[in-house]
């Protein structure tokens, strides 16, 4: 199974400022994805990244504001612009490449708060 | 838009019980899968299921998938109070030509010693 990391854990930033969240996995994956989850609710999916190719994100969810970077097959960024306190949430990236398929590796979560 | 509907929204029970989750979906699907999560970190995958199988057990767990009724359900046997989390089902998807899960709203499971 992929071990994932995140960086940062968590942060409070001020409404209007950008954060870039990481995500590395430990070994090379075809497919990773990027979810929400806001205060007590479900994981709701943003996008998924595909190495080499420009992401695909879901209904509700732009480039603008949800950037991703995608440079290699171990790594992906995700980045929060122009933030405010709506976007206060558990960022959570995840992979595929595990012996089941279809099963997803989910990294620890970045819990943002803007302020 | 989210696809599973998981009742109960929260439980809690006495350790050494059984604890039952259900989960139900609305369009068909491949497979279905459960996730637990602990305070709010990263989801850990515990079990899937095929649109072909109705029960799988792993450990302690045991599904079920009725793929008639759209519904699945998750028992947790001798629950522990290292089981307090909260379980989430998946159903996979396709947008867009990719592969995707679509969870459901989860159940917030605490286990009291």
């Amino acid at each position: 199974s992929a071990v994932i990391s995140q960086k940062p854990s968590r942060d409070i930033c001020q409404r209007g400022t950008s954060l870039t969240i990481q995500c590395q996995v430990d070994s090379q994956v075809t497919m990773m994805f990027w979810y929400r989850q806001q205060p007590g609710q479900s994981l709701t999916l943003i996008a998924t990244a595909n190495q080499g190719s420009e992401a695909t994100y879901e209904s509700g969810f732009v480039i603008d504001k949800f950037p991703i970077s995608r440079p290699n097959l171990t790594f992906s960024t995700l980045t929060v612009s122009n933030m405010s306190p709506e976007d206060s949430s558990i960022y959570l990236c995840s992979s595929t490449g595990g012996k089941i398929q279809e099963t997803q590796y989910f990294g620890p979560g970045t819990r943002l708060l803007v302020l | 838009s989210q696809q599973g509907e998981e009742d109960p929204q929260a439980l809690s029970i006495q350790e050494g019980e059984n604890a039952t989750m259900n989960c139900s979906y609305k369009t068909s699907i491949n497979n279905l899968q459960w996730y637990r999560q602990n305070s709010g970190r990263g989801l850990v995958h515990l079990i899937l299921i095929r649109s072909n199988e109705r029960e799988k057990h792993s450990g302690r767990l045991r599904v079920t998938l009725d793929t008639s009724k759209k519904s699945s359900s998750l028992l947790i046997t001798a629950s522990r109070a290292a089981d307090t989390a909260s379980y989430f089902c998946a159903t996979d998807a396709r947008s867009q030509g990719a592969q995707k899960l679509v969870f459901g709203q989860g159940t917030r499971l605490t286990i009291n010693p």
